[in-house]
């Protein structure tokens, strides 16, 4: 397909383990965001990646968040010692460029038991 | 930080009645987004909104980016039922070199009663 896909689409661990999130974003898409969707809630900024520059980590909760990019494909959010706040949808989006349209993926359902 | 408010939070409406709602900021944004996430998916853009005052329409759906930059509207005339689902605003901040970041509001549920 020609979206933004991300895996898996649902993930339940315990307290205290790691995750992995996966994002394939739009190919050619030079820029690529994470955001956390809690429940009833707006979307909420957590790093951006464009190209090969430094990415945008300002929105990362805690270190406990930290995600990584290839080149200008496939990214990884990482939670290491999931807790039960971290219960959320995390989104990925791409888009052509810093101010171009993003495009949302499908979301990772995560929940923290 | 930034915050935008949007309101109303849910709405449950009737088949063919028309449908507003609105995002208010304490900041100044330069562009103005609305999208539409249905169940189990992620937001897709529906209007862009790029200069004050701009009214944009697609559809059935009108948006408005208020003279202040600091308030935007949204429209659905004539809903039917798959208008269902969260809208959600977003702003993107004027200059600063952060101005791809979009900051959301909270969302308002949508409810169509056929």
């Amino acid at each position: 397909g020609a979206g933004v896909s991300q895996s898996p689409s649902n993930k339940v661990t315990e307290k205290g383990k790691d995750v992995e999130l996966r994002c394939d974003p739009i190919s050619g898409h030079t820029a690529l965001y994470w955001y956390r969707q809690r429940l009833g809630q707006g979307l909420e900024f957590l790093i951006y990646f464009q190209g090969n520059s430094a990415p945008d980590k300002s929105g990362l909760p805690s270190d406990r968040f930290s995600a990584e990019r290839t080149g200008e494909s496939v990214s990884t959010l990482t939670i290491q010692r999931t807790q039960q706040e971290d219960s959320a949808v995390y989104l990925c989006a791409s888009g052509r460029g810093p101010e171009e349209t993003q495009y949302f993926g499908p979301g990772t359902r995560l929940l923290v038991l | 930080g930034q915050q935008l408010n949007q309101s109303p939070q849910s709405m449950f409406i009737q088949e063919g009645e028309d449908v507003s709602m609105n995002c208010t900021s304490s900041s100044i944004f330069n562009t103005w987004l609305w999208y539409k996430q249905d169940p189990g998916e992620g937001p897709v853009l529906l209007i862009a909104l790029y200069k004050a005052g701009e009214l944009t329409s697609n559809g059935r759906l009108t948006a408005q980016f208020g003279i202040t930059r600091k308030d935007s509207f949204l429209n659905i005339s004539a809903s039917i039922p798959s208008d269902v689902g969260i809208y959600f605003c977003a702003g993107q901040l004027e200059g600063g070199g952060s101005n791809y970041k979009l900051t959301f509001g909270k969302g308002t549920l949508l409810t169509v009663n056929p």
